[in-house]
């Protein structure tokens, strides 16, 4: 069975700190893994993908994560946060039933960046 | 190069009547996917729609809920007798197919945001 995890439910930074947003999964086989962001009233935007290729993942604004197998994590961290960067992220994993390729997501982690 | 396209972006509606919610998948991409995101909630898998095979319809809540997807485009989300519960944003997705030749990804629309009163 697939899950992920994200670990904190609400992740508060000031702005120009780092920012780490944890997630674990649990896969019975090499999973693809995605963080979303979702701003208020907006659509999911994707951030980054993994799909097993090198394990440290650049995405857009500046976002990157690590896949760690060791760990089963996939922590999605930003050297300095902005003001834009508020938002839902969700951690979600992809992986293959029956015909189709199916998406679990996380429960997300809203990120207030403080001015 | 437009984007997955849904409408309404807004649903009001009283308890007991019928609703249809659409999408426009993005052009070109063969899988279409509803999603119902609950306040507070992730993304729950409703229907999944691959070319001109059956759908997958294991996540539907129950036999309330129903979706078809016409020319192997677009699709409408149909939710009959609606209660409060099914108070929610509804997401559509699309992607280039099944698993053999894409990663995973997903493109989603803005999403429909359904009130039941």
């Amino acid at each position: 069975a697939q899950s992920v995890t994200q670990l904190d439910s609400h992740v508060s930074v000031s702005e120009g700190t780092p920012v780490l947003l944890r997630c674990n999964y649990s896969s019975s086989y090499s999973p693809s893994l995605f963080w979303y962001v979702q701003h208020p009233n907006k659509g999911l935007q994707l951030l980054l993908k993994y799909t097993s290729a090198a394990t440290l993942v650049k995405g857009i604004n500046g976002f990157e994560a690590e896949f760690k197998k060791s760990e089963t994590s996939f922590h999605l961290t930003k050297p300095s946060a902005h003001m834009s960067d508020a938002a839902e992220y969700f951690c979600v994993v992809s992986y293959i039933s029956g015909s189709a390729r199916q998406l679990t997501f996380g429960s997300g982690t809203q990120l207030t960046v403080l001015p | 190069g437009a984007g997955v396209s849904q409408s309404p972006s807004n649903k009001v509606t009283e308890k007991g009547k019928d609703v249809e919610l659409r999408c426009d998948p993005i052009s070109g991409h063969t899988a279409l996917y509803w999603y119902r995101q609950s306040l507070g909630q992730g993304l729950e898998f409703l229907i999944y729609f691959q070319g001109n095979s059956a759908p997958d319809k294991s996540g539907l809540p129950s036999d309330r809920f129903s979706a078809e997807r016409t020319g192997g485009s677009v699709s409408t989300l149909t939710i009959q007798r609606t209660q409060q519960e099914d108070s929610a944003v509804y997401l559509c997705a699309s992607s280039w197919g099944g698993p053999g030749g894409s990663s995973g990804e997903q493109f989603f629309g803005p999403g429909t945001r359904l009130t039941v009163l």
